[in-house]
């Protein structure tokens, strides 16, 4: 079955990168995901990748997608403090629309 | 847009008791989900429905039961409430044949049985 795997915590100074990572095993996966989710809030879509692609940048944020190691990261560029947030990967089969998240990687930005 | 609603968005409930949580969404989506979140777990699939009409079990669907009313409102029902549901219950929403398969998610139910 599906299963995605995370760090649970990762800190950082301001203005620091940060990079997040991500292991998952469904190798028939297609879109692979990064979500956040604010304190008190629900997930929102942060990115996403099709699993043909190898990064995508999108402003401030990079992901890179290593499909042989099912390796997927996130690099935010000059890590603010509005970036605190817990960040969830998730993958989902082609055609399909369930989508299984990882345990989320609890983001500390320190001023 | 409303996107995603649930109520209500606090409850404590007493071992036994029953109570449904309610969601809906405006954005006309057919598949929507109901997850909860656990610390170190991440979100888990409790039940989802693919389209009007439909329900399927998810990952963890002991304990609970829905109802998909109609295309807008898909209602999550815990029938005798026990301590291990005490969670952070999360319904979504997506439109199957998107473009990335989004989901949407309401701002969470905290749940609290005692």
């Amino acid at each position: 079955g599906e299963d995605v795997e995370q760090s649970l915590f990762l800190s950082v100074r301001e203005g620091d990168s940060s990079v997040i990572n991500c292991t998952y095993t469904d190798s028939s996966s297609t879109y692979l995901y990064w979500y956040k989710q604010e304190p008190g809030a629900g997930l929102q879509l942060l990115t996403y990748i099709f699993s043909n692609m190898d990064m995508k940048q999108d402003q401030r944020l990079t992901v890179l997608l290593n499909k042989k190691d099912k390796h997927l990261s996130l690099r935010i560029a000059d890590t603010q403090t509005g970036d605190s947030a817990i960040y969830f990967c998730a993958e989902s089969p082609g055609g399909y629309q369930k989508v299984t998240f990882g345990t989320g990687t609890k983001l500390q930005v320190i001023p | 847009n409303a996107g995603v609603t649930q109520t209500p968005k606090f409850q404590v409930l007493k071992t036994g008791q029953s109570m449904t949580l309610q969601c809906a969404q405006d954005m006309n989506h057919n598949s929507m989900y109901w997850y909860r979140q656990d610390p170190g777990m991440g979100l888990r699939l409790i039940y989802y429905s693919a389209s009007e009409g439909t329900t399927d079990k998810g990952e963890v669907p002991n304990g609970y039961n829905v109802s998909r009313l109609n295309k807008r409102e898909f209602s999550l029902r815990l029938e005798s409430a026990a301590p291990s549901q005490t969670s952070v219950y999360f319904c979504a929403s997506s439109e199957p044949g998107g473009v990335s398969y989004e989901q949407y998610f309401g701002p969470g139910t905290r749940l609290t049985v005692t």
